[in-house]
């Protein structure tokens, strides 16, 4: 058990580039989650999956935002035509099931220029 | 109203103070996480309560669903336990989290 991984930990790109994060969660877990977090603030909720199927998006998930996991292992989360208020923390987090404990990734840090 | 509120917001100690941190929600949960930060760092779940009361090491968590009410408390606390500390509840009828914006603890030897 290698915990959730997440890469890259650090992204800078300019405005208007595309994004993509990756999250590997912890083997066997069912439920993976994305969250960001900005400077001072606690995490807010992006999406969540069940496997492969996505269960929930956050008003907060534009359409440029979309995430994937394709065979129910990896995620991907990415971001089209990036802005400078999309700079935050990406958060990814995965859990055996509902209700079980969160266990959570180092985050990728997202810097819009 | 925000739907979760943590007081303090931060929180100076000196070592072996009995530390209480305080979270009310608005909403109506399933289960509620206490969440601990180390500043750059991950985040760790510390844990996971729908009743009752828990208990791991020095750490203490209570909830009181009817007054909508957590606590967490630390016992003789201790440098290392500096961090910043979220309360999250988990929605009624959702598996997503609803977060405090944290309370920040500052223990000194």
């Amino acid at each position: 058990d290698t915990g959730v991984s997440q890469n890259p930990r650090h992204k800078i790109t300019k405005r208007g580039q595309n994004v993509t994060f990756r999250c590997d969660p912890i083997s066997e877990h069912n439920r993976l989650y994305w969250y960001r977090q900005t400077l001072g603030q606690g995490p807010e909720f992006l999406t969540y999956f069940q496997n492969e199927a996505q269960l929930e998006k956050s008003r907060l998930l534009s359409d440029r935002f979309s995430a994937e996991r394709p065979k129910g292992s990896f995620s991907t989360l990415e971001i089209q035509r990036t802005e400078q208020g999309d700079s935050a923390m990406y958060l990814c987090a995965s859990s055996l099931d509902w209700g079980e404990k969160l266990f959570f990734g180092s985050g990728t840090q997202l810097s819009v220029l | 109203k925000n739907e979760v509120e943590q007081s303090p917001q931060n929180l100076t100690a000196q070592e072996g103070e009995f530390i209480t941190i305080n979270c009310s929600y608005s909403v109506g949960i399933s289960a509620l996480h206490w969440l601990q930060q180390h500043p750059g760092g991950g985040i760790v779940s510390l844990f996971m309560l729908s009743s009752g009361k828990k208990k791991h090491g020095r750490l203490i968590a209570t909830i009181n669903i009817q007054e909508k009410h957590s606590s967490l408390h630390i016992t003789a606390s201790h440098p290392r336990d500096s961090a910043v500390y979220i309360c999250a509840p988990g929605g009624d009828n959702t598996d997503k989290l609803i977060f405090g914006t944290g309370t920040r603890l500052q223990v000194f030897p």
